[in-house]
């Protein structure tokens, strides 16, 4: 099956600063590739998703990039503020289409 | 449009009671999945359902638990008898089930279970 790692496990970032996670996986098979941000007692929310046909995707503050070949993608946050402080997953659904995999998560501090 | 609802949202139980979670998708959503996420890791897959069938149940432990989609609508997740180590949120979450593997997933707010 797939098996995805996430890093960094915590990340602490001044306010206005970036903050980029990664994450890998091990399944080429896989082509779609989803962030959720989980605030403290607070179900996952999708804040953005990339499919394999492009290499990037940008939302105002938040961007994503895919690299198939080394079978990697990232989440980028720029200009962060105080509410983007919460838990980030990614995940990866592998050959078996939509069950999704997800990494060990991400917690944000962002910094007043 | 509701989202995806969950109940209850918090049980705290005895070691080898039972317990069941209750979910009903987003209206439409074909796809419906329960997780099982333990505390600050991501979430597992434990079952998903296409409508009424169970599609992937590779890891939900059958000697207790069990779940079912009688009319490929909501969905109940059993445990019986539930041991310390299930003390984790049980989140569902359910998708259109018209693309496989490039579906956005919605989730519920979860089931926090304690087992004393």
């Amino acid at each position: 099956g797939e098996n995805v790692e996430q890093h960094p496990s915590t990340l602490s970032v001044q306010e206005g600063d970036s903050a980029v996670i990664k994450c890998t996986y091990s399944d080429s098979a896989s082509n779609y590739f989803p962030w959720y941000k989980q605030e403290l007692g607070k179900r996952p929310q999708l804040i953005i998703d990339i499919r394999s046909n492009v290499g990037e995707k940008k939302d105002q503050r938040i961007a994503v990039t895919l690299n198939k070949t080394a079978k990697h993608f990232s989440l980028h946050i720029t200009e962060t503020q105080p509410e983007d402080s919460a838990v980030y997953f990614c995940a990866a659904p592998g050959a078996a289409g939509n069950k999704l995999t997800f990494g060990g998560g991400t917690r944000v501090l962002v910094k007043p | 449009e509701a989202g995806v609802v969950q109940s209850p949202r918090y049980k705290i139980i005895e070691k080898k009671q039972p317990v069941a979670f209750w979910c009903n998708p987003i209206s439409g959503h074909n796809t419906l999945y329960w997780y099982r996420q333990n505390l600050g890791q991501g979430p597992e897959l434990l079952i998903r359902y296409e409508n009424e069938e169970a599609v992937d149940d590779s890891q939900l432990p059958k000697d207790r638990f069990s779940a079912e989609r009688l009319k490929g609508v909501d969905s109940t997740l059993k445990i019986q008898p539930a041991e310390l180590g299930d003390s984790a949120v049980y989140l569902c979450a359910s998708s259109l089930g018209e693309t496989s593997g490039q579906e956005t997933q919605y989730f519920g707010p979860g089931t926090r279970l304690l087992v004393l």
